[in-house]
């Protein structure tokens, strides 16, 4: 398996602009999390999907940040205005089961927000 | 979710046996102890998983006291290749997944 894949793996944007960030977890995994780490804050847990649905958006940071998993294969981040406090580096992860059970975590995305 | 206290920096030699002790007083019945490698510009990575006494891997120990409040990732031998992030989680396997990662130790390895 190819793990977990992101893209873009960089992405240069101006303020204002909308930003899609997609991410193509382990096949057969059913957990599916986006992650957020700037020097400031770490890394911060923004959103999981169990079976495509959200389980879990209290990490979201505000409207503007968005996100959704139509299939089993594919989800997106999508921030709509971007704001420069937005440049960080995004990360998604997948798993097979619940709970403890080893996170896979994709390449990540950075985002600068101009 | 139980919080985790772990030192913010650590300096080894090549060669060494490095201890990174993280401490987990609330934590609970089903909490599990985790803790996961960052290189930089990549995602975590896991390295090792408790529950109580010892965990050892081709990588790495878990050394897991009686009270469950601490834990010690043992690496031995380090290496160059060894300076990253490490962090300890801790996390309930009735929660969906869900893990807080905490700030994280930077670990340096010098020749």
């Amino acid at each position: 398996d190819a793990g977990v894949i992101q893209s873009p793996r960089h992405e240069v944007t101006e303020m204002g602009q909308e930003v899609t960030l997609r991410c193509k977890p382990i096949s057969g995994h059913d957990y599916l999390f986006w992650y957020r780490q700037t020097m400031m804050r770490g890394l911060e847990l923004l959103i999981y999907f169990n079976n495509n649905v959200p389980i879990d958006d209290s990490g979201m940071p505000e409207d503007r940040f968005s996100a959704k998993m139509p299939n089993a294969s594919f989800s997106t981040l999508k921030i709509q205005p971007s704001e420069p406090r937005d440049s960080a580096v995004y990360f998604c992860a997948s798993t097979l089961l619940q709970g403890t059970d080893t996170q896979y975590f994709g390449p990540g995305t950075r985002l600068t927000v101009l | 979710l139980a919080k985790t206290t772990q030192p913010i920096s650590m300096d080894s030699y090549e060669g060494q046996e490095v201890n990174i002790t993280c401490s987990h007083n609330n934590i609970a019945t089903n909490d599990y102890i985790t803790w996961y490698q960052q290189f930089p510009s990549q995602g975590p990575r896991f390295i090792i998983q408790g529950y109580k006494t010892k965990v050892t891997n081709e990588v790495a120990s878990l050394f897991i006291p009686a009270d469950r409040k601490s834990s010690t990732l043992s690496l031995p031998r380090v290496s160059l290749s060894d300076t990253a992030v490490y962090y300890c989680l801790v996390g309930d396997a009735n929660q969906g997944g869900k893990l807080i990662f905490g700030q994280g130790t930077e670990l340096s390895v010098k020749p």
